[in-house]
């Protein structure tokens, strides 16, 4: 299986201040297309985890263009600029270049 | 707009079997995408199960194959997670999500609410 492992954010995050969660996988998730296999959600209190980018830097419909995502095909960042409350839940990232599928640990982000 | 909902009882005892519907609505499972489980643990680790494809194949993470089963009603839009001998450490939330996608990328993209269960004498 495909380890992932997040690293943890310096909580809580002033409003307004920028965020980065990190993510690393076990194996590169860079596909012979040239796409990188990754996935970022947020899970907010009470709800499911939503979709925010795929292919490591794509934004999906309807997420704001203060979700960022970048990497290499084993290190990955989400950047969060001008955290908001609304932002304020657990992020996981995600691999999908192989099954089974597999989330990293999770990275709580609190708002101060 | 597709929604999936989770049912079934909320606390098993050790060694039973626990049993999950998920009903969809807004798009048929026979249509196209994969139908799967995932639970989350206390303490928010994230596990694939398995799922079921519009065509009815089914494929299990390896550290449950033995003990899971997937299945489901076309006729009512369902479908179904049973987990069999369970143990405390099946204490989870469960949500059923649909992973979409297109071009070669795949995504949960709906999911549903969660149904928590405890496993506990």
């Amino acid at each position: 299986d495909i380890v992932m492992t997040q690293g943890a954010l310096p909580n809580p995050v002033p409003s307004g201040e920028s965020a980065s969660i990190t993510c690393q996988s076990s194996k590169s998730l860079l596909h012979s297309n040239g796409k990188t296999y990754l996935n970022w959600y947020l899970q907010r209190p009470g709800q499911s985890p939503q979709l925010l980018i795929y292919w490591m830097s794509t934004r999906a419909s309807g997420v704001s263009d203060r979700f960022s995502g970048s990497g290499s095909g084993t290190d990955f960042t989400l950047k969060i600029s001008s955290v908001e409350a609304e932002d304020v839940g657990v992020y996981y990232c995600q691999q999908f270049l192989e099954y089974p599928r597999t989330f990293g640990g999770g990275t709580k982000l609190e708002l101060k | 707009e597709v929604q999936l909902q989770e049912s079934g009882p909320g606390l098993v005892k050790p060694s039973q079997s626990l049993s999950l519907t998920c009903s969809v609505t807004g798009y048929s499972i026979t249509s196209s995408y994969r139908w799967n489980w995932i639970r989350k643990f206390p303490g928010n680790k994230l596990e694939w199960m398995g799922y079921i494809n519009s065509a009815g194949s089914t494929n299990y993470n390896p550290s449950l194959k033995s003990r899971i089963s997937i299945t489901r009603d076309t006729s009512k839009n369902q479908f179904f997670l049973q987990v069999n001998s369970v143990t405390t450490e099946d204490t989870a939330t469960y949500y059923c999500a649909r992973e979409g996608g297109s071009r070669g990328t795949y995504y949960f993209d709906y999911w549903g609410q969660g149904v928590m269960v405890t496993v506990s004498s």
